[in-house]
């Protein structure tokens, strides 16, 4: 069964300064994408990731995959408060192209000014 | 271009009543996949339709069930609801999960209260 991980799962974080959330995941895939989530809120797409060594960046956020180690990573450059919310990292599991994400349990980051 | 729409986004049932939520997806997109969203729990698939065909199903008893029409919209039922089914229902709709076209986009959840 599929596993998948992230750490940490609470941050708090000072603006300017850079972090990194992990995901780690029990089974093969080429599939990961990441998700923000904002309190109340639905899952807002924020990268999809879908070969071995691929990297994504969008303003200061980026992301990237190796699937020989089963891990992705989402490192946060020089936080901003607007970054405030939970990040999930998802594992695409369908077979035969029929979609079904498993996701990790997410990681409330808080950034404080 | 309008996105995932969920509704209603709210809803109060008793125990052992049943409730139907539905989803329409973004215009051209054919798959359809539901999960919920618990506090304990995470979030967790239950089911993906493509072309009105269910395709994958997660690990829920045989009270949920869903179903695509021929224009891609999609309904989740609950029947005999329990107080644990209290969640956060997600739909997501996506143009083609192979190919490389995999983004799976969210709507903004119906949120159930079983009381």
């Amino acid at each position: 069964e599929l596993k998948v991980e992230q750490n940490p799962l609470f941050l708090s974080m000072q603006e300017e300064k850079n972090y990194t959330i992990y995901c780690n995941y029990s089974t093969t895939s080429d599939r990961l994408y990441w998700y923000r989530q904002d309190p109340g809120k639905s899952l807002e797409s924020l990268f999809v990731l879908l070969s071995n060594g691929a990297v994504k960046q969008e303003g200061r956020l980026m992301a990237s995959l190796d699937t020989k180690a089963r891990l992705s990573t989402l490192h946060i450059t020089a936080a901003v408060h607007d970054l405030s919310a939970t990040y999930f990292c998802a594992v695409d599991r369908g077979i035969q192209g029929a979609q079904k994400l498993v996701f990790g349990q997410g990681t409330r980051l808080t950034i404080n000014p | 271009k309008a996105g995932v729409t969920q509704t209603p986004r709210y809803l109060i049932k008793t125990r052992g009543q049943q409730v139907t939520l539905s989803c329409s997806p973004i215009s051209g997109h054919r798959s359809v996949s539901w999960y919920q969203q618990t506090p304990g729990q995470g979030l967790q698939f239950l089911f993906e339709y493509f072309s009105e065909t269910q395709r994958n199903k997660g690990n829920f008893p045989g009270r949920f069930s869903g179903r695509q029409f021929s224009n891609s919209r999609s309904e989740m039922n609950v029947s005999t609801l329990e107080l644990g089914d209290s969640a956060l229902y997600l739909c997501a709709s996506s143009l083609d999960p192979t190919g490389g076209r995999a983004e799976a986009f969210f709507g903004q959840g119906t949120r159930l209260t079983v009381v």
